[in-house]
């Protein structure tokens, strides 16, 4: 099993669509947990770090479930520019960081 | 604030060839350091990570080494690039306590031909 999985994608969905990003981990030692976007051909950037009491930043909404060793993103009222690859990582003690595979996301006009 | 600078940005390198990737953190002190590779089309495989001068540990056997001669600044290497070795390097800074992230570098985009 891989340390950390996410829904394969991609997604294709329309402007104005919510979407949900799903991401499992093996390690229930993880402590940290964070989404990150990569754009085409662009390094990654952080998008939220998730926090055990779920949070949220405008659109996005990011939510941690400990017992099941999940993680969640939503993404309502989509826009154009919210296309890209979504990454989950896990870390553990601030230096191990393992990085899901990513699901790619577009949103179509 | 922090910022972390990568260089080259591209490059075309034939097989057998010599290759030095550099990547620089300004703004922060002893960082945790980190060299990734990612494919076309696939997910960030890490290659070296650091968390001082000297001290280099390697995730995956491969013809490629590192080396962190100053605080603030990490190098790839190679002795002679194999075809595979094509891909975009991305180098990436931590703090190394717990609860904080990692930022990436613009990255390296390598071909070898």
């Amino acid at each position: 099993r891989k340390e950390v999985e996410q829904d394969p994608g991609p997604f294709n969905v329309p402007e104005g669509a919510t979407v949900a990003f799903n991401c499992t981990y093996s390690n229930s030692a993880s402590q940290s947990f964070f989404w990150y976007r990569q754009d085409c051909r662009k390094e990654p950037k952080l998008l939220m770090s998730v926090y055990s009491s779920g949070n949220e930043d405008g659109r996005f909404t990011a939510q941690l479930n400990r017992a099941s060793q999940y993680i969640s993103l939503l993404i309502r009222d989509s826009k154009l520019s919210d296309s890209a690859t979504y990454l989950c990582v896990v870390s553990s003690y601030g230096q191990n960081f393992v990085f899901g595979p990513g699901t790619r996301l577009s949103v179509l006009p | 604030s922090q910022t972390i600078h990568q260089w080259p940005a591209t490059l075309v390198q034939p097989v057998g060839s010599p290759l030095s990737l550099e990547c620089t953190v300004e703004g922060t002190s002893n960082p945790n350091l980190y060299w990734y590779r990612q494919a076309a089309g696939r997910g960030l495989q890490l290659l070296f990570y650091s968390v001082g001068i000297g001290q280099i540990s390697s995730e995956v056997p491969q013809n490629l080494s590192a080396s962190r001669p100053q605080d603030r600044q990490f190098i790839l290497s190679s002795k002679k690039l194999l075809l595979s070795d094509s891909g975009f390097y991305l180098c990436a800074w931590s703090l190394g306590t717990a609860w904080e992230t990692q930022y990436f570098g613009p990255g390296t985009r390598l071909l070898v031909l």
